[in-house]
């Protein structure tokens, strides 16, 4: 199975700062990779799909790139609402299967 | 675009089984591609398996294959997750979601699944 690793596990930030996120895959996963954002209590919110394509109706703060092994995903600055929990997924198409990373949270 | 609504909460003793539901509206339900997520108090992520209605052919995620079955039933436009041989490490909010692009772009709202003696 492909593994996941997501860095930093928890991050620090203020409102307006530029945030990065990465995701780490254990071999290529081309660009299927998908990110999430979750708050406590709540489903995941997809947020960008295919390592780059902005979900509709997710503002344009939030970007994602890269492609095999290596992805991130990027606030370009923190409004209130975006402090929570974020993760990354992978698809692996020779499987087919999903793989979720531990995720990220995103705290004051 | 559809809705997913999710069947009520359960607890169960260890070694029984669960079935849990997800019923589409508002959109086409054979076409989707519905899948299963599951999620431990204070934990991750953790993906159970998904089926395409129109090819019947469900697959599932590596801790899940056995004792896990995953329907979909076209005519009420619901999928099933059925988990048996339950563990006190299978108590979780389970969610259905439906596929784009191999990303789960809608989610139910998830269902609690406690196991206990």
């Amino acid at each position: 199975d492909i593994q996941m690793t997501q860095s930093p596990s928890t991050l620090s930030a203020s409102v307006g700062d530029r945030v990065t996120i990465t995701c780490r895959a254990s071999q290529s996963v081309s660009l299927w990779l998908a990110w999430y954002q979750q708050k406590p209590g709540k489903a995941p919110k997809l947020l960008i799909y295919k390592a780059s394509t902005l979900e509709s109706g997710v503002p344009s703060r939030f970007s994602g790139s890269g492609s095999g092994t290596e992805f991130t995903l990027t606030i370009s600055s923190l409004q209130p609402d975006d402090f929570a929990t974020y993760y990354c997924q992978q698809y692996n198409s020779y499987s087919p299967t999903w793989t979720f990373g531990q995720g990220t949270k995103v705290e004051i | 675009q559809v809705q997913l609504v999710q069947s009520g909460a359960e607890v169960k003793k260890p070694g029984s089984s669960v079935k849990v539901s997800c019923k589409a509206s508002g959109d086409s339900f054979t076409y989707y591609a519905l899948t299963w997520v599951r999620q431990a108090p204070g934990q991750g992520l953790e993906w159970v398996g998904g089926i395409i209605p129109l090819i019947g052919t469900p697959n599932y995620g590596q801790n899940f294959k056995g004792r896990t079955t995953i329907t979909a039933d076209e005519s009420t436009s619901t999928a099933y997750m059925e988990l048996s041989s339950l563990k006190s490490d299978d108590t979780a909010v389970y969610y259905c979601a439906t596929m784009v692009a191999t990303a789960f772009d809608m989610w139910g709202p998830g269902t609690m699944v406690t196991v206990s003696s």
